[in-house]
């Protein structure tokens, strides 16, 4: 069974540090891979997905993730961090075979911006 | 493009109860999947729906249903509500052509059981 772990439950950065949110997953095969950011009290929006090719990819807000198969991760970076990227962060796998539209989605991180 | 609209945003029932939420998914998307947020569980997948079929199923009494309409509108219906049902949940729309779909979610509804 497909799974997704974030081992950071909360996380506090000042603003202008960098950013780094670890996603690691679990699947059999090929993984599809998301990254969502959710404002309290919103809906999910998407930042970022990879499904092949080139394991760097560019997301919005700045964002960015690297796939390492090697390490079943899919971690999220921001080079500078701003005050409103204050939100929870998910990560989910799709589940690849024939549609990606069962997503399975990791616990969350919860990031806290200081001034 | 309009995104994914929920209706209505909240909403509060008791016990017992049953309760229809509505999803109407980004136009020219055929997919629409549903999952249920709380603070326990996370982020939790119901069901999808393509074509008026439902496609995929997660683990959830058979309470919670759902259909899909030939414009792609879907709802979803949970009767006999329970306290533990309280929670966000949210519609997630994709094109459904298979391995590279990606999901776009609406805001939610916020369901309240007292």
């Amino acid at each position: 069974a497909q799974s997704v772990t974030q081992p950071d439950i909360h996380i506090t950065v000042s603003e202008g540090a960098s950013l780094e949110l670890r996603c690691n997953y679990s699947y059999g095969a090929t993984p599809y891979l998301f990254w969502y950011v959710q404002s309290p009290g919103q809906g999910l929006q998407l930042l970022l997905k990879y499904f092949s090719g080139d394991t760097l990819v560019q997301g919005i807000k700045g964002f960015e993730a690297e796939f390492k198969r090697s390490q079943s991760s899919f971690n999220l970076r921001k080079p500078s961090v701003h005050w409103s990227d204050a939100a929870e962060y998910f990560c989910a796998v799709g589940r690849g075979s024939g549609t990606a539209s069962k997503l399975t989605f990791g616990t969350g991180t919860r990031l806290q911006v200081t001034l | 493009k309009a995104g994914v609209t929920q209706t209505p945003r909240y909403l509060i029932k008791t016990r017992g109860q049953q309760v229809t939420l509505s999803c109407s998914p980004i136009s020219g998307h055929r997919s629409v999947s549903w999952y249920q947020q709380t603070p326990g569980q996370g982020l939790q997948f119901l069901f999808e729906y393509f074509s008026e079929t439902q496609r995929n199923k997660g683990n959830f009494p058979g309470r919670f249903s759902g259909r899909q309409f030939s414009n792609s509108r879907s709802e979803m219906n949970v009767s006999t509500l329970e306290l533990g049902d309280s929670a966000l949940y949210l519609c997630a729309s994709g094109g459904g052509r298979g391995y590279e779909d990606t999901q776009y979610f609406g805001p939610g509804t916020r369901l309240t059981v007292l």
